[in-house]
């Protein structure tokens, strides 16, 4: 069974840290996919990024960076210059092909908090 | 853009009636959509996928006569909590599936979810 692990239950900084969130997955799939969302105290999940499987490629949004490295199957986050509206529970998720299509398994999420 | 939008965003009901709660893709078309359920400082849980125009499918555990889904449209599907007790009470998200235009890559997207409370 694909398996998502966020090992940090919570993390607390202090504002224009750099913090990185971490996922590990499991997967027999060769063509997979993952993702980062983001909740915010609000509820609603914001979807963050995609990343296929065939493309090991780090990714940089603003202060958002992704390191993907399949070796290890791990695909962290990190935030640099962190801001308070950055607090929030982020999720890793990766999708699975079952009977033709595809639905996402969760981690257990991140919740971060950014201290003024 | 893709926006998916969820109503009511709360609602407190009497140990009993029935809830619907319904999920609507705004600006793209999702022959999938997908309902989760989200307990206190928890991760999601899958309960069902929509099927535009077919029978949802749902999870392990979930039972199909206690959460009625239905997706009547390429926009909207609805979840109905029938006959709810306090044990139902809950977050309940919905996604919609989009497809990237000439692949085969989709992402979620979820609506801003339901807070059900039964008393």
């Amino acid at each position: 069974a694909q398996k998502v692990t966020q090992a940090q239950t919570e993390i607390s900084v202090v504002e224009k840290e750099d913090v990185t969130l971490d996922c590990v997955y499991e997967t027999r799939d060769t063509t997979y996919y993952l993702f980062w969302y983001k909740q915010p105290p609000s509820g609603e999940l914001v979807f963050l990024i995609r990343r296929n499987s065939f493309d090991e490629q780090n990714e940089i949004s603003g202060r958002y960076s992704w390191n993907f490295q399949k070796s290890t199957s791990s695909f962290n986050f990190t935030i640099t210059a962190s801001q308070v509206v950055d607090s929030a529970v982020y999720f890793c998720a990766l999708s699975e092909v079952y009977q033709g299509a595809q639905k996402l398994v969760f981690g257990q999420g991140t919740r971060l908090t950014i201290n003024p | 853009g893709a926006v998916v939008s969820q109503h009511p965003s709360r609602v407190i009901c009497k140990s009993g009636t029935s809830v619907k709660i319904e999920c609507r893709s705004l600006d793209f078309q999702a022959t999938t959509m997908f309902w989760y359920r989200q307990f206190p400082k928890q991760s999601l849980m899958l309960m069902a996928t929509s099927n535009e125009g077919s029978k949802a499918t749902y999870e392990q555990g979930v039972e199909k006569d206690k959460f009625l889904i239905n997706h009547a449209s390429l926009t909207l599907s609805t979840l109905t909590v029938t006959s709810a007790h306090p044990e139902d009470s809950s977050f309940y998200i919905c996604s919609a599936r989009k497809w990237i235009p000439g692949t085969s890559e989709e992402t979620q997207y979820f609506g801003p979810g339901t807070r059900l409370l039964v008393l």
